[in-house]
């Protein structure tokens, strides 16, 4: 298995909702990240998860908050979104965070806040 | 991190050689050159990376001038399929702090 995982693949929420994106790989790699990508912008680091601990968080605000379960599955929760959070998220997995080259990425969860 | 200059779109035509070039004129000693790719709708795809020498994978070559301050990555025989965001990264190899940071990439069309 050399794919990333992402589900769902769209999601609608609300301002109030709470929901939770899912990253799913079985490559045995022990770094995971969460990217945003805005329409026409290059993908923007988020969180980086290193053998399941947090290792870089890009200051991103408190409504999203990430968790790693397990060495397979990355999460990221959202709570009281705005609509500029709208945008595709992309996890990604590499052998270890050392190493920049080759990351695997998922397809995506294109999310809309209203 | 060393920052990276693309032009913002090429064109090629199909079977071509496409050519991308990408300036780095800041990078330090221990900073390699990556190339990844994104497909319209997809995540990003990595391509090949290199520190001083040239590289060649199944995808591309790149190619890194002695100075090391700029690359070139060539997709030897383009295709409909390699239509894409191409972006060009530096970053530090050893002790690095795990951070890929994209930058505006290039945008290749490629034409029948």
């Amino acid at each position: 298995d050399t794919e990333v995982t992402q589900t769902p693949k769209h999601l609608v929420m609300g301002m109030t909702n709470k929901k939770s994106l899912k990253c799913e790989q079985h490559m045995g790699h022990r770094a995971m990240y969460w990217y945003k990508q805005k329409a026409k912008k290059p993908p923007e680091l988020m969180f980086v998860y290193s053998y399941e601990k947090l290792s870089i968080n890009e200051s991103v605000p408190s409504r999203f908050s990430p968790e790693c379960p397990n060495s397979s599955l990355l999460n990221l929760h959202l709570h009281a979104l705005q609509p500029e959070d709208s945008a595709l998220y992309l996890c990604a997995s590499s052998q270890d965070q050392r190493k920049n080259y080759g990351y695997t990425f998922g397809s995506g969860t294109r999310l809309t806040v209203v | 991190d060393a920052k990276t200059t693309q032009p913002t779109s090429m064109d090629c035509a199909e079977g071509r050689a496409a050519n991308l070039p990408c300036n780095h004129s800041t990078i330090s000693g221990n900073e390699y050159v990556y190339w990844y790719r994104q497909i319209h709708s997809q995540g990003p795809q990595y391509i090949i990376h290199g520190l001083k020498n040239n590289e060649t994978n199944e995808m591309a070559s790149l190619i890194i001038t002695e100075d090391r301050k700029s690359s070139t990555l060539i997709l030897p025989h383009a295709t409909l399929r390699d239509t894409a965001v191409y972006y060009c990264i530096v970053s530090p190899g050893s002790g690095n702090t795990g951070k890929l940071i994209f930058g505006q990439g290039t945008t290749l069309q490629v034409k029948p």
